[in-house]
């Protein structure tokens, strides 16, 4: 069973630049969730995505936004991009379903702002 | 606020000495709280979900276990493949959401 999938793996882009980044979640799983991670913060939690719809966001600025497809694959824009926007992009997906509710997490998109 | 607290932040052990690294939480009502394993630049690899006071978890040479304030993830004769970071989260009750909050991690370095 393939695991969650991230594109792409690495990224450069120079301030006011906009970028996605893309989420295959594991095959039946419907719920997809967004962190960003940089050795002064952790993990902080971006948004989370379900059948289509975003059902949590977290503290980021309305630069962050994303959005998830019928096949739940999803996507995060970043727009104008700030030099403080370099890390480590998260997507993690879940099944959803009664009690399961583990987090599985693909290899991240390293996103490095110039 | 919820919150996590991991400590020690760094923790450095020789080949076949056991420890315990600590995760302390405070949430409203806890869903679940995860421990994930993070090697340099990949994403976290989850190891254990825990859901109610007194339950314990072991796989291989870790063993999860849960207490209304805290985790332990005890580390049995560790091996140098066991270096990573350790990763706590916890899961609130209050609305239907996977949110993870996160600690800051522990840095385990194991020495052969």
């Amino acid at each position: 069973k393939a695991g969650v999938t991230q594109t792409p793996r690495y990224l450069i882009k120079t301030r006011g630049q906009q970028v996605t980044l893309s989420c295959s979640p594991i095959s039946g799983h419907r719920s997809v969730s967004w962190y960003q991670q940089t050795p002064g913060q952790g993990l902080q939690f971006l948004f989370e995505y379900f059948s289509e719809t975003q059902r949590n966001k977290g503290n980021f600025p309305g630069r962050f936004s994303g959005r998830q497809f019928s096949n739940s694959r999803s996507e995060m824009n970043v727009s104008t991009l700030e030099l403080g926007d370099s890390a480590l992009y998260l997507c993690a997906s879940s099944l959803d379903a009664g009690m399961s509710t583990e987090a599985f997490f693909g290899q991240g998109t390293r996103l490095t702002v110039v | 606020e919820d919150q996590v607290t991991q400590s020690p932040e760094a923790l450095r052990l020789q080949e076949g000495e056991s420890s315990s690294l600590n995760c302390s939480y405070t949430v409203s009502g806890l869903r679940g709280l995860f421990w994930y394993r993070q090697d340099p630049g990949k994403g976290p690899e989850f190891l254990f979900t825990l859901y109610s006071a007194g339950e314990e978890k072991e796989k291989e040479r870790l063993k999860a276990t849960l207490t209304k304030k805290e985790s332990f993830l005890h580390i049995t004769a560790p091996k140098p493949e066991d270096s990573a970071t350790y990763l706590c989260a916890v899961q609130a009750y209050g609305g239907a959401t996977n949110k993870l909050i996160f600690g800051t991690g522990t840095l385990l370095a194991v020495q052969p």
